[in-house]
């Protein structure tokens, strides 16, 4: 079974502009999770979406956005992009024979200008 | 609010040397515990996972945890680490029966094996 994969792995943005990151979960999963990665703050919980409902959300400005599709494909956007924004955003996906664990995808490295 | 705290942010090890990481969490309520890895360049990995049952868990390459409810902790623990272990180590945890929540990780412990 191919794994999570997330497009692009890298992005380099200035500040101000928006970006929209991907992620394709493992083969029915259907739920999805992002996280954000900085060596300050350590791995932070974004939002989760299930069946194209966001069913959990973390503690980042409304800039943050997600959706899922019926493929349980999901996209996470960033509207006026800060310096702080810089991080890898991770994907992770869950389902059938293992809905408490989470499975990574490699990542997105944003870095912003 | 959850939280998990792992002891030391910088690990150096000689290959062979046994290996003890620590983790410590606050939830309210019943939690399933996770370590995961991070290589250089690499994904997050599962390394291994507690539900219920057996407190010791063993997990891939020869890595064990065991969790001490008492206590709090999950400890990561290696016999015999070599220079491949070589990697970022995240502790995490999440609530049982309570819906779908997110993962809190710990900080990440860097562990460098040298030869």
């Amino acid at each position: 079974k191919a794994g999570v994969t997330q497009t692009p792995r890298y992005l380099i943005k200035t500040r101000g502009q928006q970006v929209t990151l991907s992620c394709s979960p493992i083969s029915g999963h259907r739920s999805v999770s992002w996280y954000q990665q900085t060596p300050g703050q350590g791995l932070q919980f974004l939002f989760e979406y299930f069946s194209e409902t966001q069913r959990n959300k973390g503690n980042f400005p409304g800039r943050f956005s997600g959706r899922q599709f019926s493929n349980s494909r999901s996209e996470m956007n960033v509207s006026t992009l800060e310096l702080g924004d810089s991080a890898l955003y991770l994907c992770a996906s869950s389902g059938p024979g293992s809905v408490e664990t989470q499975y990574f995808g490699p990542g997105t490295r944003l870095l912003v200008l | 609010a959850q939280s998990v705290s792992q002891h030391n942010h910088h690990v150096i090890l000689s290959e062979a040397a046994s290996l003890e990481l620590g983790c410590n969490y606050s939830y309210g309520g019943t939690v399933n515990l996770f370590w995961y890895v991070q290589y250089p360049g690499q994904h997050l990995q599962l390394l291994l996972k507690y539900f219920s049952g057996d407190p010791l868990v063993k997990g891939i390459k020869g890595f064990e945890a065991e969790f001490i409810k008492s206590k709090f902790s999950f400890n990561l623990r290696k016999p015999s680490v070599q220079w491949s272990d070589t990697a970022e180590y995240f502790c995490a945890v999440t609530g049982r029966y309570s819906g779908n929540t997110p993962l809190v990780f710990g900080k990440g412990t860097r562990l460098s094996v040298i030869a």
